[in-house]
Order: C-alpha cells, then sequence, then structure tokens
C-alpha cells in the first residue's frame, strides 16, 4: 500500500459524458501528478499540482482539467468523452527526496 | 526534448537465473533522477529501484541493481536470481531535478519468468 488513495476504482460511462476521478496523496507529500495508461502502453505525464498550484503541464487534453484542494487532495475532470479516452488513470504523489509513491488507479471504460 | 527509450518489448528469463533490461535516455540536463518501476498484472506501480545522475556509485535493492552510464546515457536493470514474481511491464522513467518537475516513462518491456 503506497498511501495514495484513489477513487473510484472502476468507473463505466458512455460518450459525451463527463466524470470526475478522485485523488488524496500520502500525508505530508504536497505533489500530486496526472498519468494516463492506455491499454498496452507506458504512463504518459498529464499534469502535476504542488501544494495548489499547476506546476507542469504534459500531453493533456483541452477536455481534461484537474485542480489540489488545501486540504491537497486532487480531481481529474474529464469531459466530451470519448471511447479512446478509455484508460487506467494514475495518481501520484512525491515526496521531499523526489521519490513517486502510485495510487491503484481509477480504471475508466466509455461505451 | 528529453526522451526515454526501451529497446526489448519483451524479455524472458529463466527462474534463478539473470536478466538485464536496457533503457537510454536523452538529456541536456546533468543533474537529474532514473527510475525503474515495476507494474505486474495488478497494474499497481511499484517502485523498483531509482538513481541520482550527480552520483557515481550504482545503485542496488536487493537483488535488482543498475549499471548506470551517465555519459552513454544509458541505465540498465539488473535482475539476479529470477523469480515468478518478477514476471511484470518494467518501466525506465526520467524526471528533471529543477522546479519543472515532469517525469517521462518510457515504452516499458515485459518480463517474463519461465519455471
Amino acid at each position: 500500500d503506497s498511501g495514495v488513495t484513489q477513487t473510484p476504482k472502476h468507473l463505466i460511462t458512455a460518450t459525451g459524458q463527463r466524470v470526475t476521478l478522485r485523488c488524496s496523496p500520502r500525508s505530508g507529500d504536497l505533489s500530486v501528478y496526472w498519468y494516463q495508461q492506455s491499454l498496452d502502453q507506458g504512463l504518459q505525464f498529464l499534469i502535476q499540482y504542488y501544494n495548489g498550484e499547476e506546476r507542469a503541464k504534459g500531453n493533456i487534453l483541452e477536455r481534461f482539467s484537474a485542480q489540489q484542494f488545501p486540504d491537497l487532495h486532487s480531481e481529474l475532470n474529464l469531459s466530451s468523452l470519448e471511447l479512446g479516452d478509455s484508460a487506467l488513470y494514475f495518481c501520484a504523489s512525491r515526496d521531499l527526496g523526489g521519490e513517486q509513491f502510485f495510487g491503484p488507479g481509477t480504471r475508466l471504460t466509455v461505451l | 526534448a528529453q526522451t526515454v527509450t526501451q529497446s526489448q518489448p519483451e524479455m524472458s528469463v529463466q527462474e534463478a537465473e539473470t536478466v538485464t533490461l536496457s533503457c537510454t535516455y536523452d538529456t541536456s540536463e546533468s543533474d537529474y533522477y532514473l527510475f525503474w518501476y515495476k507494474q505486474p498484472p495488478s497494474r499497481q506501480m511499484i517502485l523498483v529501484i531509482r538513481q541520482e545522475a550527480y552520483k557515481q556509485q550504482n545503485a542496488t535493492e536487493n537483488r535488482f541493481s543498475v549499471n548506470f552510464q551517465k555519459a552513454a546515457k544509458s541505465f540498465s536493470l539488473k535482475i539476479s536470481d529470477s523469480q515468478l514474481g518478477d514476471a511484470a511491464m518494467y518501466f525506465c522513467a526520467y524526471r528533471w531535478k529543477t522546479s519543472y518537475d515532469k517525469v517521462i516513462f518510457g515504452p516499458g518491456t515485459s518480463l517474463s519468468v519461465i519455471p
């Protein structure tokens, strides 16, 4: 158990819909990263927050957005969903030494 | 732009034998982090080993060790005494050591362990 929690574990929805994925970092970690892993593919970095502020941005679509709240939990919002958005979405938090700890992931299926 | 390459999509090793997974990267930075992550069928991402670029000594964690060749920009993972539980996808990753706090992952190597 990494100490990073993600909810829900599984999500099934239809094209055109909007979903919210939630992540709570390890206690004391200020950084939260979001990654997308499509079937049989590596991890694509989406976005990173540090203490409530956006720190770095990767290949995140305009239909996707994220935020980090004062209690440091983060939400990833995916809208106008397409079939290709079906993937495993990971959240990770980072300690001061640079090591990332990954959550168990949210499996999103868009039908 | 920084890139991470893993040239072996699939590898296999006999149980109890040794296997080396390759990773090369491209960067103009002099200080950074390198990681190997394991992703078993459960899909959980598990940190195997990390290396800081300014440290010349190769990192070691039990049966896992790396061969870090900074000039060649190579970061291979050696797994000794392979066990069935080592079967997984292995990802090499690079992280900046600056305020630009992004991580890049390689495409992964699928490792099979043959009993």
